[in-house]
């Protein structure tokens, strides 16, 4: 079946560096989209991504979808101690009658003054 | 707006117990999902419905139960509790459009943390 891998599980940062995950598929999606959950809640849409190399920007957060639709990345730039949490990415698969969305194994953000 | 609603929020069960999670969401969805999450892990789809009448299965969906007897309600039974399946549950919406701009969003309801003992 389709795995979704994201790297690192987990990362610590200083207030004000910059953080970057990726989201890796072993297959071709048709769509990509990435979520937050902080700590104790629940997973909150951030952006789709439908393009092949297509890039997105919220603010201090850049989203990109790789040429072979198979890998994207979110870069955080100068983060702040409200970015904590867990972000996930979830490709989806066009298998005809419904998209079938698989999310990956998440990145843990720790940020700290 | 009321969006994804799921209750109980907290519940601890002794092994052996059936119990039903409750979810509706009010934005007219067709595609309904129950996922579980472990301490620390990703999301697990247990089970997911494309409209009323219409379940299916995830890939955990070994214990638990599900119908779809209205577009609104989507709930989740489990039969036999184990200890294995403390977890956190959510249950979640989205208009299941595919590839269209926003149009996977899944929205999530708050979740129900259970605990098996």
């Amino acid at each position: 079946g389709q795995q979704v891998m994201q790297i690192p599980q987990y990362q610590h940062v200083q207030e004000g560096e910059d953080f970057t995950t990726y989201c890796n598929s072993s297959t071709t999606l048709s769509n990509i989209q990435w979520y937050k959950q902080r700590p104790g809640g629940h997973p909150v849409f951030l952006i789709q991504l439908v393009k092949s190399g297509e890039v997105k920007k919220q603010k201090r957060l850049t989203f990109q979808f790789g040429e072979a639709k198979k890998n994207s990345s979110l870069h955080i730039t100068a983060t702040q101690t409200t970015d904590v949490g867990t972000y996930f990415c979830a490709g989806s698969i066009n298998t005809g009658t419904a998209s079938k969305l698989t999310f990956g194994t998440g990145t843990r953000l720790q940020v700290t003054l | 707006n009321a969006g994804v609603t799921q209750t109980p929020k907290f519940r601890i069960l002794k092994i052996g117990q059936s119990m039903t999670l409750q979810c509706t969401q009010d934005m007219n969805h067709n595609y309904m999902y129950w996922y579980r999450q472990d301490p620390g892990m990703g999301l697990k789809l247990i089970y997911y419905s494309v409209g009323a009448g219409i379940t299916d299965k995830g890939e955990v969906p070994n214990g638990y139960n599900v119908s779809r007897s209205t577009t609104e309600d989507f709930p989740l039974r489990l039969e036999l509790a184990a200890p294995s399946q403390t977890s956190v549950y959510f249950c979640a919406s989205s208009d299941g459009q595919g590839a269209r701009e926003g149009g996977n969003t899944i929205y999530f309801g708050e979740g129900s943390w259970l605990t098996v003992v």
